[in-house]
C-alpha cells in the first residue's frame, strides 16, 4: 500500500523568489517512482519532475528540483525563479504496483 | 498537449442515472488507467486496462466498469450513480505495465460530472 501526504494545502510566493512544496510518502514497494504533477485551471495533468528511487542524486528539470530524502521518505519541490505560469495545484504521487497515488495537492500562488 | 484526448468535457445527471465516458489514448498505448478526482483532493485509482483486459482496480465498487478498444479508445461507465460521484474523471495513457521511465503515463483534461 502507498500514502503520500501534503501537509500545505495553500502557499504563496512572490514572483522572481523561490518556493518549497513538501511531500511525504509510505509505500512497501521496493523499487517505486515519485512525481511531481502540476494541475493548471484547465485540469490537464502535466509532469513537472520524476525521480527514481533507487537514484541518490536529486532530480533536476530547469527551475524545479526536488530534495529526495529516501530514509525519512520526504521528497520536496523547489521552483526557483518563480514565474506567474508556476500558479496551479500541485500534486505529489507515487508510482508502484501499476498505479499512481497522490496526494491532496498545494495550491501555489504567484504574487507579481 | 498530450496527445490525450476525453468527451464529454462537462456532464450533469441525476441520482441513479448511468454515465458513460470516453478517453482516446496516443496512438500506441495500449494500457489506460482512469482516475477519480473530487473537489479538493487528489486523483485516485479507479482501474486500470492493458490490452483489452482489466488488470487492477482500486477501491470503487463494481458499478464502476470500463471497456477499452482496439483503436486506443476506452470508456468507463459508472452505474446507478450517486451524489458522491460528482468529480472530475481523468484518463490516463501509456504503453506497457511497467512504470516509468521508459513508459511516460500521459493524462486527458478530463471531465467533469455533476450529479444532481
Amino acid at each position: 500500500a502507498q500514502t503520500v501526504t501534503q501537509s500545505q494545502p495553500e502557499m504563496s510566493v512572490q514572483e522572481a523568489e523561490t518556493v518549497t512544496l513538501s511531500c511525504t510518502y509510505d509505500t512497501s514497494e521496493s523499487d517505486y517512482y515519485l512525481f511531481w504533477y502540476k494541475q493548471p485551471p484547465s485540469r490537464q495533468m502535466i509532469l513537472v519532475i520524476r525521480q527514481e528511487a533507487y537514484k541518490q542524486q536529486n532530480a533536476t528539470e530547469n527551475r524545479f528540483s526536488v530534495n529526495f530524502q529516501k530514509a525519512a521518505k520526504s521528497f520536496s519541490l523547489k521552483i526557483s525563479d518563480s514565474q506567474l505560469g508556476d500558479a496551479a495545484m500541485y500534486f505529489c504521487a507515487s508510482f508502484g504496483n501499476e498505479k499512481l497515488t497522490f496526494g491532496t495537492g498545494t495550491r501555489l500562488t504567484i504574487i507579481p | 498537449e498530450t496527445g490525450v484526448t476525453q468527451s464529454p468535457t462537462h456532464l450533469i445527471k441525476t441520482r441513479g442515472q448511468q454515465v458513460t465516458l470516453r478517453c482516446s489514448s496516443q496512438s500506441g498505448h495500449n494500457t489506460v488507467s482512469w482516475y477519480q478526482q473530487a473537489l479538493g483532493q487528489g486523483p485516485q485509482f479507479i482501474f486500470q486496462y492493458y490490452r483489452e483486459e482489466e488488470n487492477g482496480r482500486g477501491n470503487f465498487p463494481p458499478r464502476f466498469s470500463g471497456l477499452q478498444f482496439p483503436n486506443y479508445s476506452s470508456e468507463l461507465n459508472v452505474n446507478a450513480l450517486e451524489l458522491d460521484d460528482s468529480a472530475l474523471y481523468l484518463c490516463a495513457s501509456r504503453y506497457g505495465l511497467a512504470g516509468p521511465p521508459y513508459n511516460e503515463q500521459f493524462f486527458g483534461p478530463g471531465t467533469r460530472l455533476t450529479v444532481l
